[in-house]
Parts: C-alpha cells; structure tokens; sequence
C-alpha cells in the first residue's frame, strides 16, 4: 500500500540553524500538509499546498517557515533559524482530491526536530 | 473556530474488555469527523471518518464511532480491546467546506492490559 514517507526521523539542530524537513507523499496525491505536535500537545496544522503554492497557512507558520516542491516527489518544510520552541515532531500528510477536506489525509511517521 | 476534546489523555482496558474513547467537537457548522491512530515509530492512520450520511461508522480493526450531534460527540468504541490495540489515538475534525486543515485533539494513550 502507497504511503508518505519523511526524512530524517529525527534531527538535531543547535538553535539558530536552518532545517530542512522532507516528505515524499503519495505520488497520485494532490494536497500537501505539515503539522507538527510539540511534546504532550496536540498536533497542529501548520500549512497546506496545493498546485506549487500555499493554499492555506495558519499563524505558526511564520516567515521563519517555508514549504517548497522541488521536484515531483519531494515536499520540504524549511524552518530558517531555529527557535528552542520549534523542537516538536513534524508531520507531513497528503490527500488525493482537491476536495480535501472530505478525502483522506495520509500521514508519515513523522520527523522529531530537537533544538538544543 | 474548530476544537476537539478528548476525555482522559490515557485510558486503561483489560484485554477482552470494552474500549471506549470519547471525543467531543465544537464546530460552528456541520463537521466531518475523523479517528486516527498511531502505534509506536509510525505516522497517524485513519481508522474511521464521518462525513455524511449513516451516523455509526465502522472502521478498521474492529472499530466504530457514532456521531452524535445533539451531545457534539464522536466518541470510538471497540466491543473487545486486543493487546495489539495499544496506541494513541486522536480525533480530529474539519470543516465542511473548502480544503480546511485537521484540527486535532491532544490525544488518547490506550494501554491494553492482558
């Protein structure tokens, strides 16, 4: 069965760093997503993209967050200058239609980002 | 704006017994409802979604949850817990219209005990 893959599964970065968190999501899927769960929090959306460009993005992501597709598989999160606050598991999901919100979304293991 | 609350951020079963996990949303219009799990090392995966139609759902792994709109309740249930259900588990909720984002709930650590 098709699923979203992430790497790496966990990084560790020294706070002021830029990371770069990569997804492969399903191939035929249309719909990209980041969350991320900060330890003993829920998950949280962070943005989704759709046709190369954001569709929606809530407060958390802030200019230090940038999502790209670079080529036609991988989805990357860039987080510029990490912050102490972003340490967190990352989760990148996806979904087949464009009518998203009724599809399912198809999550990866995740990626935990430590900050230190 | 969207939330979810889930009772109790771990629940206990002997194995054999019933599960029951409760959820409960609050949406300004009509949500669609979702169950996801996550076992150990692996990413969340859907057990059971409600979006129109029949209000009990059943899902993967024996699994159902009723959507109960008079109480703003998604609460799963599963008639005899196995060992291999210990997990956590999240619900989740979206709006109806447009691509909106899950909004999640913190979760519910299952632990099974034989």
């Amino acid at each position: 069965e098709p699923e979203v893959t992430q790497t790496p599964s966990h990084q560790v970065t020294q706070m002021g760093q830029e990371v770069i968190l990569r997804c492969v999501p399903i191939s035929n899927h249309l719909y990209f997503y980041w969350y991320r769960q900060i330890l003993g929090q829920k998950v949280e959306f962070l943005v989704s993209f759709y046709n190369n460009e954001i569709s929606e993005k809530s407060e958390i992501f802030d200019d230090q967050f940038s999502v790209e597709r670079p080529d036609g598989s991988n989805f990357t999160l860039k987080i510029r200058s990490t912050k102490l606050e972003d340490s967190a598991m990352y989760f990148c999901a996806s979904s087949e239609s464009w009518r998203g919100n009724t599809d399912t979304q198809y999550f990866g293991p995740g990626t935990r980002l430590t900050v230190l | 704006a969207q939330s979810v609350t889930q009772l109790g951020s771990h629940v206990s079963v002997s194995e054999g017994a019933l599960v029951l996990l409760r959820c409960n949303y609050s949406s300004s219009v009509p949500p669609y409802l979702f169950w996801y799990v996550q076992y150990p090392n692996q990413g969340l995966q859907l057990l059971l979604k409600y979006t129109t139609g029949a209000t009990l759902v059943k899902g993967i792994n024996g699994f159902e949850a009723e959507f109960k709109k008079s109480e703003t309740s998604f609460h799963l249930t599963k008639p005899s817990a196995h060992m291999s259900d210990a997990a956590e588990y999240f619900c989740a909720v979206s709006e109806v219209s447009g691509n909106t984002p899950l909004v999640f709930g913190k979760g519910t650590r299952l632990s099974v005990i034989a």
